[in-house]
């Protein structure tokens, strides 16, 4: 069973603060991402990366950055949080072979930004 | 590009009752159609997926999908739901040429509440 883990579930951190998620991912998969989840919205793609240090902009980049410095960890940065990027942050990985067409999810890291 | 309507935000049923969770895509390319499913304070779940063949999909949960190319539909049917498929249900679609790296375009989710 592929597993997707992320390093925390719940977080809280004040405006100006710089917070990391961590996401890592157990099946070897090339590719990886991070969405946000808000009600009403459904996923919006932040960043995905589809090789160790390379990334590409989704559709909600401002605010964030990534890091994938080994192939199974991808890890998404708030350089510095506002209240407005509280949310719930899902990672999930894919093959680019066989199963490509799938994504497999974390848990999700529900943060509150204060 | 793609996108995708989920036209009901929220769908209230009794349990052992019929549902139909209703999505309609736009796309100038052919694609892959998924539905996943997210349980309260969990990740997303895949349910099924096409890709080809068969229009008709059968998923987990006793869940299934019909592939409507005239229609640009997917939509969702179980034929008695219970109280354990009380959940989020988001409709997906990514473009299926080889040039694609397999981005997903989500719907904004469906409630599905089942009450007894």
């Amino acid at each position: 069973d592929v597993k997707v883990t992320q390093s925390s579930r719940y977080l809280v951190k004040r405006t100006g603060e710089k917070v990391f998620l961590e996401c890592v991912q157990d099946m070897d998969h090339e590719n990886m991402f991070w969405y946000r989840q808000d009600p009403g919205l459904g996923l919006r793609l932040i960043y995905f990366s589809y090789d160790v240090k390379m990334k590409e902009k989704g559709d909600i980049p401002e605010g964030y950055s990534v890091s994938r410095e080994k192939k199974e960890r991808f890890s998404l940065i708030l350089e510095s949080a506002s209240t407005n990027q509280t949310s719930m942050y899902l990672c999930a990985s894919s093959a680019v072979a066989g199963e490509r067409e799938t994504q497999y999810f974390g848990p999700g890291t529900r943060l509150l930004v204060l | 590009a793609q996108s995708v309507t989920q036209l009901d935000s929220q769908v209230p049923v009794f349990e052992e009752a019929p549902v139909e969770l209703r999505c309609n895509y736009s796309s100038s390319v052919s694609v892959y159609l998924f539905w996943y499913v997210q349980y309260p304070n969990q990740g997303l779940q895949l349910l099924l997926k096409y890709l080809s063949g068969s229009t008709l999909v059968k998923g987990i949960n006793g869940f299934e999908a019909e592939f409507n190319k005239s229609q640009t539909s997917f939509h969702l049917r179980k034929p008695s739901v219970h109280i354990s498929d009380t959940a989020e249900y988001f409709c997906a679609v990514t473009p299926n040429y080889g040039g694609s790296q397999g981005n997903l375009i989500f719907g904004k989710g469906t409630k599905l509440s089942v009450k007894p």
